[in-house]
């Protein structure tokens, strides 16, 4: 069973746009981590955001926000006024202590395009 | 510094050839894994080691060998290269195994390819 969803394959917004990309994940683990990582056209990953299972509190880093919400199981990220430069493909992943916490499940990937 | 690295950045292989990539950390990290990633499926763990002379298979094991004779090296060995095996690699690593995580630093991976 896939652990980690991104239902969205492509999103294109216009700069300027909010986007939200959602990630909808599932686990028996009590304790686990989520994580977003960001590939642009380059290749390699770059690391976001870690949150834990028992801080479901939002985050807002600049133009970056996440919204955390256990009871929906989702760990939803959005772009404030988005930019050329935030055209990438953006991973969900879910690790479980159970599993060993540094085992990562990805999702299978949320591509952006912003458009000028 | 130099982080994670890997050799080689592209490679390209007969089906039925053997190789080995490179994965290589410099700070000291216990755990170290390799990642595939195809199309459409993102991420998919391959092995995964916790410490010299220790490994274990990931989510998609199969027809790939690794071992971890030192801290800081983490070969990955295709046998017998397939075309289902063209794809692009990455090797991981970070300080902390078991329970608690630790920041995972990504090398910039190896995108092979089987003809």
């Amino acid at each position: 069973a896939q652990k980690v969803t991104q239902a969205q394959t492509e999103i294109s917004v216009v700069e300027k746009e909010d986007v939200t990309l959602d990630c909808v994940y599932e686990t028996r683990d009590t304790t686990y981590y989520l994580f977003w990582y960001k590939q642009p056209p380059s290749g390699e990953l770059v690391f976001l955001i870690r949150r834990n299972s028992f801080d479901e509190q939002n985050e807002i880093s600049g133009r970056y926000s996440w919204n955390f919400q256990k009871s929906t199981s989702s760990f939803n990220f959005t772009i404030t006024a988005s930019q050329v430069v935030d055209s990438a493909v953006y991973f969900c992943a879910l690790s479980e202590a159970r599993t060993g916490a540094n085992n990562l499940f990805f999702g299978t990937g949320t591509r952006l395009t912003v458009i000028p | 510094n130099a982080g994670v690295t890997q050799t080689p950045k592209f490679q390209v292989l007969k089906t039925g050839q053997s190789m080995t990539l490179q994965c290589a950390q410099d700070m000291n990290h216990e755990y170290m894994s390799w990642y595939r990633q195809d199309p459409g499926m993102g991420l998919r763990l391959i092995h995964y080691s916790v410490g010299a002379g220790i490994t274990d298979q990931g989510e998609v094991p199969n027809g790939y060998n690794v071992s971890r004779s030192t801290t800081e090296d983490f070969p990955l060995r295709l046998l017998s290269a397939a075309p289902s095996q063209t794809s692009v690699y990455f090797c991981a690593s970070s300080y902390q195994t078991g329970s608690l995580y630790d920041e995972q630093y990504f090398g910039p991976g190896t995108r092979l390819t089987v003809t």
